[in-house]
């Protein structure tokens, strides 16, 4: 089945240390989104891509960047961890010009 | 700004009752999104209504639109246990830009 793939479902990472999320699609979706989300908030958009067209976020702080090498493959990387960093990180993906979002079942950050 | 303000915060209701949850806005969008969450995934598509429309139907869904008062209703009927989840309001600007904006969303609990 076509799906959004996250891994790992949990990461813990110490303070400061640089981390990677992985986010796959098998949709074949010209869009991917990156998502953090905290507990009982509401998904925040943190940047997307528009095939290779990097988008970011105003307030999203410069301590996360992300890559998308190839359509199928996006990552997020936060280089130096903050407590308040914990979350759950989604990804989604859509396609160019479609509005609906297809997201993945999300990383659960722990920094300790 | 979030764009998205839903009401009531948490619902609890009884298995067979119905269910409904508001969203409200406060630019012009170019469609309205409901999504579930269920706790510790990712979401999930339900419905999706355009500005130009007042009225979606997707099985036990219903969807209302009021674009003159920022406004959409979603309706569950006929509620199930399986039903117990996150619903989250998100909106898509008249931009052109593919994001959406998350509502705070609406946490729904159905008693057996």
């Amino acid at each position: 089945d076509a799906m959004v793939i996250q891994n790992p479902r949990y990461q813990v990472t110490q303070f400061g240390k640089p981390v990677t999320l992985s986010c796959s699609q098998t949709l074949n979706h010209n869009v991917m989104y990156w998502y953090q989300q905290k507990s009982s908030q509401a998904p925040k958009l943190l940047f997307h891509y528009y095939d290779k067209d990097f988008n970011n976020e105003a307030d999203t702080p410069d301590n996360f960047q992300s890559r998308r090498p190839n359509t199928s493959f996006c990552f997020l990387d936060i280089r130096s961890p903050g407590l308040g960093d914990a979350a759950m990180y989604l990804c989604a993906t859509s396609r160019a010009g479609g509005e609906e979002q297809y997201f993945g079942p999300g990383t659960r950050l722990t920094v300790t | 700004s979030q764009q998205g303000e839903e009401d009531p915060q948490a619902l609890s209701i009884q298995e067979g009752e119905n269910a409904t949850m508001n969203c409200s806005y406060k630019t012009s969008i170019n469609n309205l999104q409901w999504y579930r969450q269920n706790s510790g995934r990712g979401l999930v598509h339900l419905i999706l209504i355009r500005s130009n429309e007042r009225e979606k139907h997707s099985g036990r869904l219903r969807v209302t639109l009021d674009t003159s008062k920022k406004s959409s209703s979603l309706l569950i009927t006929a509620s199930r246990a399986a039903d117990t989840a996150s619903y989250f309001c998100a909106t898509e600007g008249n931009f052109g830009n593919e994001k959406l904006t998350f509502g705070t969303g609406t946490r729904l609990t159905i008693i057996p």
